[in-house]
C-alpha cells in the first residue's frame, strides 16, 4: 500500500526560506506531485518529480530521492501569500490515481 | 484554468436523504475523481473513473456510489446520507491518471453539511 508523511504545521517569516519534507512508501513509483491549497480553495498543481534531483520553478523547487523515499518542497523569498497548505502525493499501485498526504499548513508572518 | 464545474457548491440536507453531486468537465480528459477533504485526514479518494461506465473504488468508498454515462460528467451519490459524510468534496480530472507528468486538476469543491 501507500503511506505518505508530512509535518502537520510549519511557520516562517517573510523573506525567509522554508523546506517542507515528505516521506513516502509505495509499492510502485510513478512520480511525486506537490500541490498548494489556500484556505477555502481547491488544490493547485505546483511540481512533479519522477527522477532523482532538484526541479526548480521560480521561487519554488522540489527535490526527489527515490532510494530514500523522500522529497522536499523548497520555498524561497517567502511572501505572505505563500501561507497555505502544501500537499504531497504519489500514484497508487495501479498508476490510475493519486494518493495524498495529509498536508503541511505553512503560516508566513511579517 | 481547467474546465471543471462542480454543482452544487453548497448543500445542507438531513440524515437519511439521498444526495447527488455533479462534476462536469470540458477538457475531454479520460480520468475523473471524487475526493473528500476533512480536517486531520487530508484528501481521501472515494471513487474514480477511467472511462465511460468504467469506475473503481478508492480508500473511502463505503456509503458512496458513482456513475459516468458520458465523458464529461461524473456523478457522486450518497444513497442515504449520514452525518459522518459532512465534508468538502472535490472533483478532479486528469489525462493520464497517476502516471507521467500529467497532473490532476481540481474543481472548486462542494461543501456538504448533513444534519
Amino acid at each position: 500500500g501507500q503511506n505518505i508523511d508530512q509535518p502537520t504545521e510549519m511557520t516562517a517569516t517573510e523573506g525567509a526560506i522554508v523546506q517542507i519534507n515528505c516521506t513516502y512508501q509505495t509499492s510502485g513509483f510513478n512520480g511525486l506531485f506537490w500541490y498548494q491549497q489556500h484556505a477555502g480553495e481547491a488544490p493547485t498543481f505546483l511540481s512533479y518529480n519522477v527522477l532523482d534531483g532538484l526541479e526548480e520553478k521560480g521561487r519554488f523547487s522540489s527535490f526527489l530521492s527515490r532510494s530514500k523515499g523522500y522529497s522536499y518542497l523548497l520555498l524561497k523569498e517567502l511572501q505572505m501569500k505563500d501561507s497555505a497548505s502544501y500537499l504531497c502525493a504519489v500514484s497508487n499501485q495501479a498508476g490510475t490515481a493519486l494518493i495524498f498526504g495529509k498536508g503541511t499548513t505553512l503560516s508566513v508572518s511579517s | 484554468d481547467a474546465g471543471i464545474t462542480q454543482s452544487p457548491r453548497h448543500k445542507v440536507t438531513e440524515t437519511g436523504t439521498p444526495v447527488t453531486l455533479r462534476c462536469h468537465q470540458t477538457e475531454n480528459h479520460r480520468y475523473m475523481y471524487w475526493y473528500r477533504q476533512d480536517p486531520g485526514h487530508g484528501l481521501r479518494l472515494i471513487h474514480y473513473s477511467y472511462g465511460v461506465k468504467d469506475t473503481d473504488k478508492g480508500e473511502v468508498s463505503d456509503g458512496y456510489s458513482v456513475s459516468r454515462s458520458k465523458t464529461e460528467d461524473f456523478l457522486l451519490t450518497l444513497e442515504s446520507a449520514t452525518s459522518s459524510q459532512t465534508s468538502v468534496y472535490f472533483c478532479a480530472i486528469s489525462e493520464s491518471g497517476g502516471v507521467g507528468n500529467q497532473p490532476q486538476h481540481f474543481g472548486d469543491g462542494t461543501r456538504l453539511s448533513i444534519l
